[in-house]
Parts: C-alpha cells; sequence; structure tokens
C-alpha cells in the first residue's frame, strides 16, 4: 500500500525560473493539501484541492503560485519565478474523503532557490 | 483565523522520564486536534489524535488530553525513549475546513 508520493525530492531552481511540484495521493484518496515549512519552523497550509477543484486556497501567495489536481494525474503546485525567500520544504497530504479527519504526508520536496 | 500556540519550543528529558507538550488554540470550532512527530528531514508522522467528543485519548506509551473549554490540548509521552527525540507539532482543524492549522513546534531531546 504505497503512502503519498512526491517528487522530485530535492529541486534547485536559479531566481526566475519556475518549480513544478508533484504529488501523487494515497490509493482511494481523493483530496490534497499543500503545506510549506520554512527552515526550522511549523508547517503552514497553502491550498486545498479536490480532483479538478481547489476547495481552499487561502494560504496560497496571490502571485507566482498555482495549483491543481486534474481528473487524471498527480497534483500539482506551480511556482514561477522563484525567488530566494520560496527556498523551503513544501509537503503535500491526502485524506480519503471530506468526512476523514486524518492526513498522511509525502516525503517532500526540498525547494533551494539560488 | 484559527491560531494554535505550542510550549515549549525544546524540551530535554532523561530518558525514561515524561514529556508533556501543551498547545492552545483559539477558534471555538475546531474539533480535530492530531499531533505529528517529524524526525531530520523526514515527513511528519501522524502519531495520535483526538475529536472533541473525547477528553482523552492513549496509545500505549503516548496520551493526549483536551480541554474544550479552556481550549488547550496536551501530548504526553511517558517512559521516553532515544528514539522518541524529535520535532513534535500539534494541530487543529475545523469539521467544515479541513486545513490543518499547526504550532510551532517542540524540539524534544531524551538523553540516555
Amino acid at each position: 500500500n504505497a503512502g503519498v508520493m512526491q517528487n522530485p525530492r530535492h529541486l534547485v531552481r536559479r531566481r526566475g525560473q519556475e518549480a513544478r511540484l508533484r504529488c501523487s495521493p494515497m490509493k482511494g484518496h481523493s483530496h490534497v493539501y499543500w503545506y510549506r515549512q520554512l527552515p526550522e519552523e511549523g508547517l503552514k497550509f497553502m491550498v486545498y484541492l479536490q480532483k479538478e477543484n481547489i476547495i481552499d486556497e487561502s494560504g496560497m501567495p496571490k502571485e507566482r503560485f498555482s495549483a491543481e489536481f486534474p481528473k487524471e494525474g498527480p497534483s500539482i503546485l506551480r511556482i514561477q519565478q522563484v525567488v530566494r525567500g520560496d527556498s523551503a520544504a513544501y509537503f503535500c497530504a491526502s485524506s480519503p474523503r471530506l468526512s476523514s479527519y486524518e492526513q498522511y504526508f509525502g516525503p517532500g520536496t526540498r525547494l533551494t532557490v539560488t | 483565523g484559527e491560531n494554535v500556540e505550542q510550549h515549549p519550543s525544546t524540551l530535554s528529558v532523561q530518558e525514561g522520564d515524561s514529556a508533556v507538550i501543551k498547545c492552545t488554540y483559539s477558534d471555538s470550532a475546531s474539533n480535530y486536534f492530531p499531533w505529528y512527530k517529524q524526525e531530520l528531514g523526514k515527513r511528519p508522522q501522524l502519531i495520535i489524535d483526538i475529536r472533541s467528543n473525547v477528553g482523552e485519548k492513549k496509545d500505549q506509551r503516548i496520551a493526549v488530553t483536551l480541554n474544550k473549554t479552556a481550549k488547550h490540548f496536551s501530548l504526553h509521552i511517558t517512559e521516553t525513549q532515544p528514539e522518541d527525540s524529535a520535532v513534535y507539532f500539534c494541530a487543529a482543524s475545523r469539521r467544515d475546513g479541513n486545513k490543518l492549522v499547526f504550532g510551532a513546534g517542540t524540539i524534544l531531546r531524551v538523553k540516555s
């Protein structure tokens, strides 16, 4: 029973480039959450998606960040024109349905902007 | 919006002693309170959780207590072992929102 998968595990981008982070939820899970963890800080909610729907994006920066969870394939968090302050660990979590509270986390993608 | 405060930020205990980490939350509509353990460079792992209709929950050496009136909840680890050393995060969420609001974390060091 595979857990939540994320790739790449490590990503290095130069300032101004685009970063694409992918998340495949656990089998049978249709809800995906993205969180960001800055060095030595807690996790901050970014966005909550179901298949083909953004449910809550209240934690997403207004510019440069977008997320999607298509009918087929993984959820993608996209960061355009990255800046040094985007360097962080980005975790996704999944849960099976709205009525299920538990969220299970993937291994994270560590983004470094040089 | 919801705010979760966590104390202490670091905690050192001797192997075999107990460790207690406390969190307070601000949103009275929160009704789910999980605890995650995160080892260095690893994913947060759900270790125990509690829902608002329960006051206490125990799983072997770990337990969580919830006081809804005071809006605080605590993690208790008994008979600590070196492998308990990690960062522990509390979180809170609402039934109608599902997003987790995390505390800032507690670095637990168990000295052998």
